[in-house]
């Protein structure tokens, strides 16, 4: 019952450097979204989908490219890192409902805590 | 996208009830009412969510007001587990965005 699995779970990057991190879900939700959390704030929405194909931006979208091939992943790009993208990254997906509603609960994963120096 | 207010703590005594207030003046008719909270080091959790009635489940309560302006979280009898920042969150029923603000930290009394 793995549910919403990220990886890495800890990375440090260089300034500069990029990477992916992984977001798989294994409950075949439709809906998937990357979140930053800075310390001691809320959570703020990167990017999302709502399906294999789409994606749109979110309120922080700058620096950071996503995809979603499948239904299952959806990973998270860092073109160029930079020290304010210092952070711990959340994964979290939704399913649809025949009606084509959401559920409303969003399952998110253990988190993607990422240091650039 | 709309936004929610809330206050940055609340101290509640444990097995008392707790009301967690959420101001969100400019909600619109598509925005659902989200409630999640998140332990320390952990991912979000759900709590409940609602449209325009009020919402019982196992974790919690919602209470809308008429005017869907402000919400209310109830837990009905607080443990040292429900310490948390909890979420009130307006998600978009057009776009499917989930926009969290900073929520409050709940911090429960023994």
């Amino acid at each position: 019952n793995a549910g919403v699995t990220q990886t890495p779970k800890f990375q440090v990057l260089k300034t500069g450097q990029s990477m992916t991190l992984q977001c798989a879900q294994d409950m075949n939700h439709e809906y998937m979204s990357w979140y930053r959390q800075d310390p001691g704030m809320g959570l703020r929405l990167i990017h999302y989908s709502v399906g294999a194909g789409i994606t749109d931006q979110g309120e922080v979208p700058n620096g950071y490219n996503v995809s979603r091939s499948t239904t299952e992943d959806f990973p998270l790009r860092l073109l160029s890192a930079a020290p304010s993208q210092t952070s711990v990254y959340f994964c979290a997906s939704s399913k649809r409902k025949s009606t084509g509603s959401y559920t409303g609960e969003l399952f998110f994963g253990e988190g993607s805590r990422l240091t650039v120096l | 996208d709309a936004k929610t207010t809330q206050p940055n703590s609340m101290e509640s005594n444990e097995e008392e009830p707790v009301h967690l207030p959420c101001n969100h003046s400019t909600i619109s008719g598509t925005d659902y009412i989200h409630w999640y909270r998140q332990l320390p080091s952990q991912g979000p959790e759900y709590v409940i969510h609602g449209l325009t009635s009020n919402v019982n489940n196992r974790m919690a309560s919602l209470a809308i007001a008429e005017d869907r302006k402000s919400s209310t979280l109830i837990l009905h009898r607080a443990t040292l587990r429900d310490a948390a920042v909890y979420y009130c969150i307006l998600r978009d029923g057009g776009t499917y965005k989930y926009i969290f603000g900073t929520g409050t930290r709940l911090k429960v009394l023994a």
